[in-house]
């Protein structure tokens, strides 16, 4: 069964830093890779998604990138911001499951002011 | 605004009773999910629907039952739950397969006393 781990599992950063989270998964029989934020009692937002023959994907100040073969992804997150507190969860979509997405265990980020 | 619409947002029922939690989405998806998520985890898949039919059911509890009545809804019956089953219930859809991102409702908290 697939196992998506993310670390490190909390991380407090001063404004304006660069940083980045981690994300492996130990199956890379993959379809792609997703990045979302969770705020505090609400929904997930979806930030990147990486199709399994891509390398990387960048959206604004964020820039995902997905080494299959070593069952890596990271989240670059550049100039942090106080707004970017947050819980990051990647997911993976298994080729021989289908629908299946599989959840990391999440990364909670604060950003002080 | 999230583009999944989830109903009602807040819920607190006994244990004795039936509710029913709704999902609705309207941008043409085949694939609808739901996931339960407790405090500080990943959210656990429970079902998945694929072009209306069952597709993945996680071997969740009978007292769960889901209904897709149509493509654009999504249907959580609830019945006899335990305290333990207390947590935010989110709902997601996709374009059909694990290749399309999923895009997710902001979920509905559930307390059972």
């Amino acid at each position: 069964k697939q196992e998506v781990t993310q670390i490190p599992a909390a991380l407090s950063v001063p404004e304006g830093e660069n940083l980045v989270l981690n994300c492996s998964f130990t199956d890379s029989a993959i379809y792609n890779l997703q990045w979302f934020r969770q705020d505090p009692g609400k929904g997930l937002t979806s930030l990147l998604l990486i199709q399994s023959s891509q390398r990387e994907q960048t959206s604004g100040r964020l820039n995902a990138s997905l080494d299959k073969s070593s069952g890596r992804s990271t989240l670059y997150i550049a100039a942090s911001q106080p707004g970017d507190s947050a819980t990051y969860l990647c997911a993976v979509s298994q080729r021989n499951t289908g629908n299946q997405f599989y959840f990391g265990t999440g990364t909670s980020l604060t950003v002080i002011p | 605004d999230t583009e999944v619409t989830q109903t009602p947002k807040h819920l607190v029922m006994g244990m004795t009773n039936k509710k029913s939690l709704k999902c609705e989405q309207h941008m043409g998806h085949r694939a609808m999910y739901w996931y339960k998520q407790k405090a500080k985890k990943p959210p656990e898949l429970m079902f998945v629907y694929s072009y209306e039919k069952l597709s993945i059911n996680e071997s969740v509890p009978s007292r769960f039952s889901p209904e897709c009545p149509n493509s654009s809804l999504l249907n959580l019956h609830l019945h006899a739950l335990q305290p333990e089953d207390s947590a935010l219930y989110l709902c997601a859809s996709s374009q059909g397969t694990g290749l399309q991102p999923q895009h997710f409702g902001d979920g509905t908290r559930l307390s059972i006393l």
